[in-house]
């Protein structure tokens, strides 16, 4: 059964401080990495699509690096804000179209 | 362009009742999914569509659980003599098929409440 992980689960920080968090998922499996930002009451939306070994995405104050052959992708927030609160979903395409997403890191920036 | 629709946007049923939820993908997309979101949990896979065939159902909980999509487009979830333990959002996305990135478009979700 193929694995998506991320961490951390939870993360809290003020407003202005830069994070990150970590997809990893089976390197022998990547077709194509996906990132959606999921705000409460709302439906998760695409951010970023990454398909290449050391691709690196950018919006804004946030951006993205894949590594494909260790297996991972790390998401960036510089300069947080309290409207970057939401659940970070990794989602890994393993083929033509089946997709597995990962548990997501929830992040709450404080005012 | 219109996105992903879907109806009803809130259900309340009564344990016991079938219900059936409507997804109507983004023109052109061939590839179809549906998740559920249970209260404090993360994105649950149910099934997904390429076309009308869905090579991948291992994500339904139980036979009474069903899906189908019709003319390579608007899909129904169906939820048979359901149970307290189904209540969730449930969300539909789509995706166009193919190589390259193929991000999915989720619907604004089904508020599904068994009583």
């Amino acid at each position: 059964i193929l694995n998506v992980e991320q961490s951390p689960q939870s993360l809290h920080v003020q407003e202005g401080d830069s994070t990150n968090f970590t997809c990893s998922f089976p390197s022998s499996n990547f077709y194509a990495l996906h990132w959606y930002r999921w705000e409460t009451a709302k439906s998760p939306e695409a951010l970023f699509v990454m398909t290449l070994n050391g691709d690196e995405k950018k919006k804004g104050r946030i951006s993205a690096t894949l590594n494909t052959k260790e297996g991972y992708s790390y998401l960036y927030i510089k300069g947080s804000q309290p409207e970057d609160s939401a659940t970070y979903l990794c989602a890994l395409k393993t083929s033509y179209d089946k997709v597995i997403f990962g548990p997501g890191t929830s992040l709450s920036v404080i005012p | 362009g219109a996105g992903v629709s879907q109806s009803p946007s809130n259900k309340v049923t009564e344990k016991g009742k079938d219900v059936e939820l409507r997804c109507d993908p983004i023109s052109g997309h061939t590839a179809l999914y549906w998740y559920r979101q249970s209260l404090g949990q993360g994105l649950e896979f149910l099934i997904y569509f390429q076309g009308n065939s869905a090579p991948d159902k291992s994500g339904l909980p139980s036979d009474r659980f069903s899906a189908e999509r019709t003319g390579g487009s608007v899909s129904t979830l169906t939820i048979q003599r359901t149970q307290q333990e189904d209540s969730a959002v449930y969300l539909c996305a789509s995706s166009l098929m193919g190589r390259g990135g193929g991000e999915q478009y989720f619907g604004p979700g089904t508020r599904l409440t068994v009583t």
